[in-house]
């Protein structure tokens, strides 16, 4: 299958600063990407789609000035996370899709955790 | 709203043993199905999907099992080994996938 990539894996940084998470695919045009969060135990939740060029659209209760969303290629999507607080602190998971295959593919994550 | 749920938030199984999670949905019009399993600190991991025109399929392994009557869905794991130990999700998908809540499966020596 296809492969997706993100980095960093992990990150710490302190509350009230800016983190960005950096989703690629690397053999494949992703015309859409997917950003996912994930609480301990909990499952993934579907934060914001976004289709390459255009602006995100965001899920119900999702703030689009904290999690800013850019896809300006491809192969790669940002999320950052503005001004992040300990609350902020979660399980990233990015994933793509585009021709020719339907597919959504996953990549492995990303451990956010702000003090 | 849509929702996917799972009966069981963890199941233990004895190495060697069959594996069975079900999951619940409730939209109606869902007619794409998908299983994933993920390992602690990791993405999920696509195991086996299935379309609302069929109530069975199988892979290596594995197999879902899909009841449109009562809105049901369930992920049959044949032979449960120490490395199917993950959390399974249920989800569908229309433009987007939809997840489940999780089940943790822990297999017993």
């Amino acid at each position: 299958g296809a492969v997706v990539s993100q980095h960093p894996s992990r990150v710490i940084c302190k509350s009230g600063t800016s983190v960005k998470i950096e989703c690629r695919s690397l053999d494949f045009q992703a015309t859409t990407m997917f950003w996912y969060r994930q609480f301990p135990k909990k499952s993934l939740m579907l934060m914001a789609t976004s289709n390459e060029g255009s602006k995100a659209t965001y899920e119900q209760g999702v703030e689009k000035d904290k999690f800013l969303i850019n896809h300006a290629s491809l192969t790669l999507s940002t999320l950052t996370v503005t001004s992040a607080h300990p609350e902020d602190s979660s399980f990233y998971i990015c994933s793509a899709s585009g021709p020719p295959v339907d597919e959504q593919f996953f990549g492995p994550g990303t451990r956010l955790t702000v003090l | 709203g849509e929702s996917v749920g799972l009966h069981l938030p963890t199941l233990s199984v004895q190495e060697g043993d069959n594996s069975i999670i079900n999951c619940a949905y409730s939209n109606s019009a869902s007619d794409y199905f998908i299983w994933y399993k993920q390992e602690s600190g990791k993405g999920p991991q696509f195991i086996i999907d299935i379309r609302s025109n069929m109530d069975k399929r199988q892979g290596q392994r594995v197999t879902v099992l899909l009841n449109k009557t009562v809105k049901h869905l369930s992920l049959q794991i044949a032979a449960t080994q120490p490395g199917d130990s993950a959390v399974y999700f249920c989800a569908y998908r229309d433009d987007k996938i939809i997840f489940g809540k999780g089940t943790r499966l822990h297999i017993l020596p």
